[in-house]
């Protein structure tokens, strides 16, 4: 079974340029999750899809971060325009429908210079 | 306010000697709870959950946690660490329609051969 896919790897840009990342969550998973993971800490949820609908963007800096999941597949998350504190590694993971147990992807290493 | 606190930040042991990492949590109603693991180099994965039932749950790789509910606590044990659980150790919970996921900041483990 692939596991959840994500790119680029890595990305560094300068402030107030925008970029984007995509997620290929496993195939079957409704549940889709994007998580910000600043050095040192947790990962953050920033946004929960469930097929193609939000079911949680509650700490989503929605004046910067915008995220779609067209068709309940694959999903992009973007930041327009970018500042120094979104260097972080971005993290996104899926789960079986009727499961809540989250399989990660290997994330995409943001460097905001 | 919802929150995962994990005591240890970083805890080194010797092959063989026990390992206890804490997990505290603060939410509101019933929660699901998880321990995640990352090893270096490595995806975010699963290490046990607890749903409900009995409040010692197994894991992999001889892992084991208990859910005390008096305590909001869900410590992750092994009786003997080996090198290759040398990683970083994530309690998180979600509720139990597994939404509004919380990440602790993390226990880095390092075990010396």
């Amino acid at each position: 079974e692939a596991g959840v896919a994500q790119s680029p790897r890595y990305k560094i840009i300068e402030k107030r340029q925008s970029v984007a990342f995509w997620c290929n969550p496993i195939s079957g998973h409704a549940t889709l999750y994007w998580y910000q993971q600043i050095l040192g800490q947790g990962p953050k949820l920033l946004i929960q899809f469930q097929n193609n609908g939000v079911v949680d963007d509650s700490q989503l800096p929605k004046d910067r971060f915008s995220a779609e999941r067209l068709k309940g597949v694959d999903s992009t998350l973007k930041i327009q325009p970018a500042k120094l504190e979104d260097s972080a590694v971005y993290l996104c993971a899926s789960s079986p429908p009727r499961g809540h147990e989250q399989y990660f992807g290997p994330g995409t290493r943001l460097t905001v210079t | 306010a919802q929150s995962v606190s994990q005591h240890n930040h970083h805890v080194i042991l010797s092959e063989a000697a026990s390992l206890e990492l804490g997990c505290n949590y603060s939410y509101g109603g019933t929660v699901n709870l998880f321990w995640y693991v990352q090893y270096p180099g490595q995806h975010l994965q699963l290490l046990l959950k607890y749903f409900s039932g009995d409040p010692l749950v197994k894991g992999i790789k001889g892992f084991e946690a208990e859910f005390i509910k008096s305590k909001f606590s869900f410590n992750l044990r092994k009786p003997s660490v080996q090198w290759s659980d040398t990683a970083e150790y994530f309690c998180a919970v979600t509720n139990t329609g597994g939404f509004k996921t919380i990440f602790g900041a993390g226990t880095r483990l390092f075990v010396k051969a």
